[in-house]
């Protein structure tokens, strides 16, 4: 099983900032990575898929990158809507496919 | 707009079954592009895929649970269903299903990641 490890847990950043997450993955995922955004009460959301690539309707501000076992989510300048939890799930190797613990962003 | 709608009981018995469905709108169930998919996500903690199933019936389970699991789909209703027994308070959790996208890489369609989700039911586990 894959074991994705993310950080930090937590990130405080005041809106406008620039918020770069990261997913280390125990063994390689190639480039099979996703991300989603959590809002408290609300179902995640997938952002970005192979690594790079954005989902429908997300924003330019959300960019991915990485390969194999290394992988960042960046949002350039934070919006008040962006402060939430983020997930990491590989693709690679299911099943299982899995997550990370998630990272959550607040407000400074 | 495809959605996505779990129903089931809020409250379940330690020992006793839970069984949830979930009712897909706006798409079809039996489209080859796609898998579904039951995730659950304890209070405060993270998420965890529980199985995924195909139209034709093909099922993947996390082995955690895999001997009390059991997805199944009804096409013609255009709805799968979660049937996990035997539970405890540690599968007290907020359950929801998603869309598992295949892959567009033939011979094999695996299924990818989840880009449409339902809202997501707490299910609590208590006597």
């Amino acid at each position: 099983e894959i074991v994705l490890t993310q950080s930090p847990a937590t990130l405080s950043l005041s809106p406008g900032e620039s918020a770069t997450l990261s997913c280390r993955a125990s063994q390689s995922v190639s480039s099979y990575l996703a991300w989603y955004q959590q809002k408290p009460g609300q179902a995640p959301r997938l952002l970005i898929y192979d690594a790079s690539n954005r989902a429908t309707g997300i924003p330019a501000r959300f960019s991915g990158s990485g390969s194999g076992t290394d992988f960042s989510l960046t949002i350039s300048s934070l919006e008040p809507e962006d402060f939430a939890v983020y997930y990491c799930q590989q693709r690679k190797d299911g099943p299982p496919w899995t997550f990370g613990q998630g990272t959550k962003v607040e407000i400074k | 707009q495809l959605q996505l709608q779990e129903s089931g009981p809020g409250l379940v018995k330690p020992s006793e079954a839970l069984s949830l469905t979930c009712t897909v709108s706006g798409g079809s169930i039996s489209n080859t592009n796609y898998y579904w998919a039951w995730i659950r996500q304890p209070p405060g903690k993270g998420l965890e895929w529980i199985g995924t199933i195909y139209y034709s019936g093909t099922t993947y389970y996390t082995s955690s649970l895999e001997s009390r699991v059991t997805i199944s789909i009804d096409t013609p209703k255009n709805q799968f269903s979660l049937r996990l027994t035997s539970v405890t308070a540690a599968d007290t959790a907020v359950y929801y299903c998603a869309r598992h996208r295949a892959s567009v890489v033939l011979p094999a369609r695996r299924p990818t990641y989840f880009d449409y989700w339902g809202q997501g039911t707490l299910v609590t586990v208590s006597s």
